[in-house]
């Protein structure tokens, strides 16, 4: 069982659309990141969510994070090419220092 | 400022043979942990060291092991291996202990078992 829900695990779109990536749990978290990896790299941090309820906007990129600290969400407004790599969230527990949890990864491609 | 070096990045094994990866983090970043990534599986945790010291461990079998250095390089080692090992395994080290999430990973060093 995935404690980290993330949804769709494939996402195919064309340039200019825009798309949601949630990320579900019934676990709360002090934290939760959201990375994204191009292949033969390793993940590379967005951003980092902390307080229940925020919201971060990097770019064409917003973040959401849950009032209840349990899911998030990530948005990203008129996509293009460069968007194309694999998303992933990660959720750090209370008192689990250094330890994340993954969702599965969201793979997403967009076409010219 | 250079990022987190992992040596070797590709290495081919058998069944039954072991194996010992590297990791070399951040300047200054005193906490390195260690994740397996698997198209089936994603990216799980395998363990977490801060100043030589391993404060937290994923749910794997005890073949799986690691150590830190006075200088917070890492190892992590591998014995007897299976099939199912074959996997991309991640090291990345974090300047706050860990403490917010916030990891900076390697490039990765890429296992298949044959």
């Amino acid at each position: 069982t995935q404690l980290l829900e993330q949804s769709p695990q494939f996402l195919s779109i064309q340039e200019g659309e825009n798309l949601t990536v949630y990320c579900n749990s019934s676990s709360v978290f002090s934290s939760l990141q959201w990375y994204r990896q191009e292949p033969g790299e390793g993940p590379v941090l967005l951003v980092t969510v902390v307080t229940g309820g925020e919201v971060k906007k990097l770019k064409r990129l917003t973040f959401q994070f849950g009032d209840a600290r349990k899911d998030s969400s990530l948005h990203i407004t008129a996509a293009q090419p460069g968007d194309t790599g694999l998303y992933l969230c990660a959720g750090l527990l209370y008192n689990q220092g250094g330890k994340l949890i993954f969702g599965q990864g969201t793979e997403l491609s967009v076409k010219p | 400022k250079a990022g987190v070096t992992q040596t070797p990045r590709y290495l081919i094994k058998t069944r039954g043979q072991q194996v010992t990866l590297s990791c070399s983090p951040i300047s200054g970043h005193r906490s390195v942990s260690w994740y397996q990534q698997t198209p089936g599986q994603g990216l799980q945790f395998l363990f977490e060291y801060f100043s030589e010291t391993q404060r937290n461990k994923g749910n794997f079998p005890g073949r799986f092991s690691g150590r830190q250095f006075s200088n917070s390089r890492s190892e992590m080692n591998v014995s007897t291996l299976e099939l199912g090992d074959s996997a991309l395994y991640l090291c990345a080290s974090s300047p706050t202990g860990g403490s917010t999430g916030e990891l900076f990973f390697g490039e990765g060093s890429r296992l298949t078992v044959l």
